[in-house]
């Protein structure tokens, strides 16, 4: 147990809807990050918050936004969902640079 | 940017087998390099962590090691079991991120009984 939480575990949208994902960091952790990956394929860098300000972003459209908590929870919203947007999401939290701790991933799939 | 780069893409051993999965990376300017384990369909579920200034770390049946001036990191597993099978994941972070990973595609591990 890692003591990172995400919600839900699975969810089926259709194409064109808006999702919002969660993840409830690890007690004392400041820093949130999120990450796409495709099957196969290794994790992809979404964004990072840090103290509720996003803090780096990768090379995602503006349609994937986020948004970090007062308790450093967090949330992944994605509008006008696209079918390639089917993946699993993965929420990381760490503080300062230390070891980060994964979540079990929300599954996204887009039809 | 930070490019990691894992060979092989798939391993398969025999139980018992001592393993050497391989992880290279681009930017020598590294801050952590973290590896990873994933079971199908699931999170990734952190092993070792090596801290740039660090060459290597050992937790039971694992060490990894770090090579900044080579970009290479390894993850060596002694005497292999059938439960180690997954997916192995290493991830790199930057100095000017270091909360920010690049992961590679990952090693996956098939160890038979």
């Amino acid at each position: 147990e890692t003591g990172v939480t995400q919600s839900p575990t699975h969810l089926i949208k259709t194409r064109g809807q808006q999702v919002t994902l969660r993840c409830s960091s690890q007690s004392g952790h400041n820093t949130v990050s999120w990450y796409q990956q495709a099957l196969g394929q290794g994790p992809q860098f979404i964004f990072q918050y840090y103290r509720e300000e996003e803090n780096g972003r990768g090379n995602f459209p503006p349609r994937f936004s986020g948004l970090q908590f007062p308790n450093y929870s967090s949330e992944l919203n994605v509008n006008a969902l696209e079918l390639d947007d089917s993946a699993l999401y993965l929420c990381a939290s760490s503080s300062k640079g230390d070891e980060a701790f994964f979540g079990q991933g929300t599954r996204l799939t887009v039809v | 940017k930070q490019e990691v780069t894992q060979i092989p893409a798939a391993l398969s051993v025999p139980e018992g087998e001592n393993l050497v999965l391989n992880c290279s990376f681009t930017d020598s300017a590294i801050y952590n390099l973290q590896w990873f384990r994933q079971d199908p369909g699931k999170g990734l579920t952190s092993l070792l962590l090596i801290q740039s200034s660090q060459r290597e770390q050992t937790s039971g049946r694992l060490n990894a090691s770090l090579d900044k001036s080579s970009g290479r990191s390894t993850l060596y597993i002694a005497a292999s079991q059938p439960g180690d099978s997954a997916t192995y994941l290493c991830a790199a972070s930057s100095r000017y991120n270091f909360n920010k990973f690049y992961f590679g595609s990952g090693t996956k591990l098939n160890v038979k009984p």
